[in-house]
C-alpha cells in the first residue's frame, strides 16, 4: 500500500532556528513529491515540487531534498520566523496515475 | 481572477438539504480533484476528472455526487448528509503529467 508518514506531527520552536520537517514514503517509484503549507482553516499553498529525477528544490528560506532509494524527503526552513506557523503537508503522486497522497502534517509553531 | 476559486466558503445545512459545492480553475489544467479534509485525518482524495472524465471514485458514498461540465469547473452536489460528513472540502486543479496541484481556499461544510 502507497502511504506518506510525517514525523515530528508538532514542533515549537524559537524564532531564529533552522528547521528539518520530514517526509517518508512507501514505495520508491514515485512521479513527484509536493511540500504545501496549511494556515488553520484554509486551503493549501504550494510550497516546492520536485520531480523524480531532481533531488532538490529552494525556494527563499526553504530547501526540500529527495531521496527516491530512501522513500524519504526533508523540507529545511531557515531562521524561523512567527509567520511561518503553519501545518506543512507532503504529498507524494506514484507513477503516472491521478493521485496525490498527503500524509498527516507537521504543525509549527514558532515563538518571539 | 486567477488560480482555483471555491464557493461558497462556509455553509451549514440540514441532513434533508440539497445543497452544491463549486469549483473553478483559470489555469488551464485538465484534471480536477475532490478532497475531504477532516479533523486529524489526512486529506481523502474523493474524486479525479481527468479531460472531463471521472477517472477515480475512492468509494465515495453515493450523497456525493460529482459534475464536471468542462475542464474549468467542477461541482459536487451533497444531499441527505449526515453529521460526519462536516469537514473542510478542497477543490485542486493540476495539469496532466508532472505539474504540481493548485488547490482552492475550500469550503467549510457543516451538517447539523
Amino acid at each position: 500500500k502507497q502511504e506518506v508518514t510525517q514525523i515530528p506531527a508538532a514542533l515549537s520552536v524559537p524564532e531564529g532556528e533552522n528547521l528539518v520537517l520530514n517526509c517518508s514514503f512507501t514505495d520508491s517509484a514515485i512521479y513527484n513529491l509536493q511540500w504545501f503549507r496549511q494556515d488553520p482553516g484554509k486551503g493549501l499553498t504550494s510550497l516546492l515540487l520536485i520531480q523524480s529525477s531532481q533531488r532538490e528544490q529552494t525556494s527563499g528560506r526553504l530547501n526540500a531534498s529527495l531521496d527516491k532509494s530512501s522513500g524519504r524527503s526533508t523540507l529545511y526552513i531557515a531562521a524561523s520566523q512567527p509567520g511561518d506557523s503553519a501545518t506543512y503537508l507532503c504529498a507524494v503522486k506514484w507513477g503516472n496515475t491521478d493521485k496525490l497522497i498527503f500524509g498527516t502534517g507537521t504543525r509549527l509553531q514558532v515563538f518571539p | 481572477e486567477t488560480g482555483v476559486t471555491q464557493t461558497p466558503r462556509h455553509l451549514v445545512m440540514g441532513m434533508t438539504n440539497k445543497k452544491s459545492l463549486k469549483c473553478e480553475q483559470h489555469l488551464g489544467h485538465n484534471a480536477m480533484y475532490w478532497y475531504k479534509q477532516s479533523a486529524k485525518k489526512p486529506l481523502e482524495l474523493m474524486f479525479v476528472y481527468n479531460f472531463k472524465e471521472q477517472t477515480e471514485n475512492n468509494s465515495v458514498p453515493s450523497r456525493f455526487s460529482p459534475e464536471c461540465p468542462n475542464s474549468s469547473h467542477l461541482f459536487l452536489h451533497l444531499h441527505t448528509l449526515q453529521p460526519e460528513d462536516s469537514a473542510l472540502y478542497l477543490c485542486a486543479s493540476s495539469q496532466e503529467g508532472a505539474g504540481g496541484y493548485t488547490f482552492g481556499s475550500g469550503t467549510r461544510l457543516t451538517v447539523v
